[in-house]
């Protein structure tokens, strides 16, 4: 059965800090690897998503890597904000066709100015 | 512009009462979901389809029923034997059932029992 599993669950940094938020699966058995952020009593806005050949995906300041031999994925974002306080929530498309996204718990961030 | 458009915004329901959350995208996506989030249990898959007219089981599908009649809605009723409703409803598009362009989300329906 697959998990997903992110640490830390909060994070609290100064603005300006680069920071990596970590998220790891059981099962490397996955079709693609999504990142989401999450702002509080909003929907899911999707960040970056990685398809199970790929490495790693960039958009803007966010970077995120993929190792699925080791069951991994690292969300980095450079020189954080305040506007980038939100919880961040990763999910995996298993291999199988069962149709859904396992979910992480999530990681909530806050950017201090 | 293209999205998943989730109502009502707020929804209170009465002990004993049906309701009926409305999903609808205009994104042209075949696959569509539905996920209940509670604080501190992450996101659950309570029903998918992958197709109109046809609709599968999630995680969590006792005391909810969906339909899929049209491809652009998948609108979800909480029915009475659901016993705790109160919960963040999120929809979720995917152009596909194998998901190649990821998913997109709607931006929730907060349930409270009052």
């Amino acid at each position: 059965k697959q998990e997903v599993t992110q640490i830390p669950a909060a994070l609290s940094v100064p603005e300006g800090e680069n920071l990596v938020l970590n998220c790891s699966f059981t099962d490397s058995a996955i079709y693609n690897l999504q990142w989401f952020r999450q702002d509080p009593g909003k929907g899911l806005t999707s960040l970056l998503l990685i398809q199970s050949s790929q490495r790693e995906q960039t958009s803007g300041r966010l970077n995120a890597s993929l190792d699925k031999s080791s069951g991994r994925s690292t969300l980095y974002i450079a020189a954080s904000q305040p506007g980038d306080s939100a919880t961040y929530l990763c999910a995996v498309r298993p291999g199988s066709n069962t149709g859904k996204l396992i979910f992480g718990q999530g990681t909530t961030l806050q950017v201090k100015p | 512009d293209g999205g998943i458009t989730q109502s009502p915004k707020y929804l209170f329901r009465k002990e004993g009462q049906n309701v009926t959350l409305s999903c609808e995208q205009n994104l042209n996506h075949d696959a569509m979901y539905w996920y209940r989030q509670d604080p501190g249990q992450g996101l659950r898959l309570i029903y998918y389809s992958q197709i109109v007219n046809d609709f599968q089981k999630g995680d969590i599908a006792e005391g909810y029923s969906v339909s899929r009649e049209k491809k652009e809605s998948f609108p979800l009723t909480v029915t009475s034997a659901q016993k705790n409703p109160t919960a963040f409803y999120l929809c979720a598009s995917s152009i596909d059932g194998a998901a190649r362009r990821g998913y997109t989300f709607g931006s929730g329906t907060r349930l409270t029992v009052v």
